[in-house]
């Protein structure tokens, strides 16, 4: 069975301040690694993914992710946050050797930039 | 614009009275799902469609129903609306191969009193 876990329902951090937010994942193949954004009122928007290849993955806004096999996890990562990032972000996962299951996403995290 | 489009997407309803929630995608994308999200719970997925006329059960099914009679689109009906349904719905679609991202319609916001 595929899941994810966001560790941290909250993440708070001051305006020009690098960001992280967390992400581990089970699956029992080869993932498929996702995030998304979902500002107040909107649906969800895509930022960026893991397929293959290099471990490091930029994506839009500024935002890159790094995958780590042995420790599970694909945390989102900005060097230098903004006020207007603040937003719910979400990670996800796919078994890349279950064929087209369904996405699973982690509970979310929250994100808070303050000025 | 590639978009995803539900409708409606605010919705104030009482308990029994059918409803649906429309969604309609323009990229041609072969695969559609509904979730809803709810406080802590994060996504869970309701129905998935891999192609026309192709649906399946995905986490939380149970009270809703789906059709998927064109490619475009994806209907979520809930024939007889409870209140533990009240959550907010979010469409999505994607092409066919499970390496690519999703879009994601706005949303949903569904009250049953």
């Amino acid at each position: 069975a595929q899941s994810v876990a966001q560790p941290e329902d909250q993440v708070n951090v001051a305006e020009g301040n690098p960001l992280t937010v967390k992400c581990t994942y089970s699956v029992s193949g080869n993932p498929y690694l996702f995030w998304y954004v979902q500002y107040p009122n909107r649906g969800l928007q895509f930022l960026l993914k893991y397929i293959t290849g290099d471990n490091l993955v930029k994506g839009s806004y500024g935002f890159e992710a790094e995958f780590n096999k042995s420790q599970t996890s694909f945390h989102l990562k900005k060097p230098s946050a903004l006020v207007s990032d603040s937003a719910l972000y979400f990670c996800a996962v796919r078994d890349r050797n279950s064929g087209n299951t369904p996405l699973v996403f982690g509970k979310g995290t929250r994100l808070s930039v303050i000025a | 614009e590639a978009q995803v489009t539900q409708n409606p997407r605010y919705l104030i309803t009482v308990t029994g009275k059918k409803l649906t929630v429309t969604c309609s995608q323009n990229m041609n994308h072969e695969y559609m799902s509904w979730y809803r999200q709810d406080p802590g719970l994060g996504l869970r997925q309701i129905y998935y469609s891999m192609n026309v006329e192709v649906t399946d059960k995905g986490d939380v099914p149970e009270g809703y129903k789906v059709s998927r009679k064109e490619k475009r689109n994806f209907p979520l009906i809930l024939e007889s609306p409870s209140p533990n349904q009240t959550s907010l719905y979010f469409c999505a679609s994607r092409s066919g191969q499970p390496n690519t991202e999703a879009f994601f319609g706005q949303g949903t916001r569904l009250t049953v009193v």
